[in-house]
């Protein structure tokens, strides 16, 4: 059963601690995506990936950091730096062809206090 | 920087009543793909429309994507309780490497009985 896995679904951290959220995906897609929703707002794109190795800054990357050391994966670490890291953070993937659907996980839920 | 914005931000409706939600960007999209969050959910992809004028239906739901391919709407009729959530249009972002999108701010649909 193809899909992605983001883990753990809730996540609670101190301020000023580093944290990292996963993201798994079996859809054997070479794209990969962070993207960040607040209380009724919109998806913002933090970072993305296109293929292994590769990753590029999205319009909210400042105190976030990736990594893309396998196709399958694509953690996120929310850095003490990011200033309201509390929010919705959703993982997805696709093909990486242009104007194909994007595949989302279902999310994890930090709470930074 | 490329804009997408959808209105209304909320439309309450009454079950069994139809309505329409509309999405406008500031730049000429390729193509415009539409999602569908339910309340406590992730992103699911619902359509892609990629021609002038493209008309598409899903059951309930009739999309459309403008001539000029710079606007798109969302039309639901006979409105139903399984309709709740939010609704969000998102375009490829031009000169971007890759697959990326940008979504609009969405329009979160609440149903009363």
């Amino acid at each position: 059963d193809g899909g992605i896995t983001q883990s753990p679904k809730y996540l609670f951290r101190k301020e000023g601690q580093n944290v990292t959220l996963s993201c798994e995906q079996n859809l054997n897609h070479d794209a990969m995506y962070w993207y960040r929703q607040d209380p009724g707002q919109g998806l913002r794109l933090i970072y993305y990936s296109q293929i292994v190795n590769d990753f590029q800054k999205g319009d909210i990357a400042e105190g976030y950091s990736v990594s893309r050391e396998k196709k399958e994966s694509f953690p996120l670490t929310v850095t003490s730096a990011q200033k309201n890291p509390t929010a919705f953070y959703l993982c997805a993937s696709s093909t990486g062809v242009i104007g194909s659907p994007l595949h989302f996980g279902n999310g994890t839920r930090l709470t930074v206090t | 920087g490329q804009q997408v914005m959808q209105i209304p931000q909320y439309q309450h409706v009454q079950e069994g009543e139809d309505f329409t939600t509309y999405c406008n960007s500031s730049t000429t999209l390729s193509n415009i793909q539409w999602y569908k969050q339910r309340p406590g959910g992730h992103p699911v992809f619902l359509i892609q429309l990629v021609k002038s004028g493209e008309v598409k239906k899903q059951k309930r739901l009739t999309f459309q994507f403008g001539e000029a391919k710079k606007n798109s709407s969302l039309h639901i009729t006979a409105t139903q309780t399984t309709d709740v959530g939010t609704y969000f249009c998102a375009g490829p972002m031009i000169k971007a490497a890759g697959n990326k999108l940008t979504f609009g701010g969405g329009t979160r649909v609440l149903v009363k009985p």
